[in-house]
């Protein structure tokens, strides 16, 4: 079946270390999305890419990184520099081109936690 | 002023009732329009897409009003099953696909 995998389920993170969450998707879509949400609040937008090789900072990118050196896989590094990064993060991807259906698909997200 | 507001909720509702949401959005330039629905601590998931005509979908229905920059989500004859989160998406389309989200409201259906 096609869909959006992120792994692991639940990460813990100790001071200063830096942590990859794994997003692989097999639904040939061009784009892909971090987003992190917090108790209570909506999704705040972290990184997006339209195409392979290329991705822009959303809305909260500092402390975090992306790569996008396959169109499957989007993966976020949160780095030591992200003071707060307690939260559950969801991958996301989408068609690009018009006409296809814009809608977003989700992976069933990461909870991060710093020890 | 925030790109996406909701009702801030929560909603609390007998079985049976009827309840409706409301979203505001401010970039009058946006596309498309999308109501997802969020269980606690699960990704969200696509209720419907919301388009200029307005759309039904079962107890569903969705409205646009595009001069008032509104949308709204109609739901009759709630179930338990209906208690989450329900979120107000807009796609801004100004660098490709652009979806920001709404905060969010919050519906408990009780027995």
């Amino acid at each position: 079946d096609g869909g959006i995998t992120q792994s692991p389920k639940y990460l813990f993170r100790k001071e200063g270390q830096n942590v990859t969450l794994s997003c692989e998707q097999n639904l040939n879509h061009d784009a892909m999305y971090w987003y992190r949400q917090d108790p209570g609040q909506g999704l705040r937008l972290i990184y997006y890419s339209q195409i392979v090789n290329d991705f822009q900072k959303g809305d909260i990118a500092e402390g975090y990184s992306v790569s996008r050196e396959k169109k499957e896989s989007f993966p976020l590094t949160v780095t030591s520099a992200q003071k707060n990064p307690t939260a559950f993060y969801l991958c996301a991807s989408s068609p690009v081109a018009a006409g296809l259906g814009e809608k977003l698909f989700f992976g069933s997200g990461t909870q991060l936690s710093v020890l | 002023r925030k790109e996406v507001e909701q009702d801030p909720g929560p909603f609390n509702v007998p079985e049976g009732a009827t309840v409706a949401f409301n979203c505001t959005y401010s970039n009058s330039a946006s596309q498309s329009f999308f109501w997802y629905r969020q269980d606690c601590r699960k990704e969200p998931k696509l209720l419907m897409s919301v388009y200029s005509s307005g759309n039904e979908d079962g107890r569903f229905t969705a409205q646009l009003n595009r001069a008032s920059q509104y949308i709204s989500l109609l739901i009759r004859d709630s179930k338990l099953s209906d208690s989450a989160t329900y979120l107000c998406v807009v796609n801004m389309r100004n660098y490709g696909q652009n979806f920001v989200f709404g905060p969010g409201t919050r519906l408990s259906v009780l027995p």
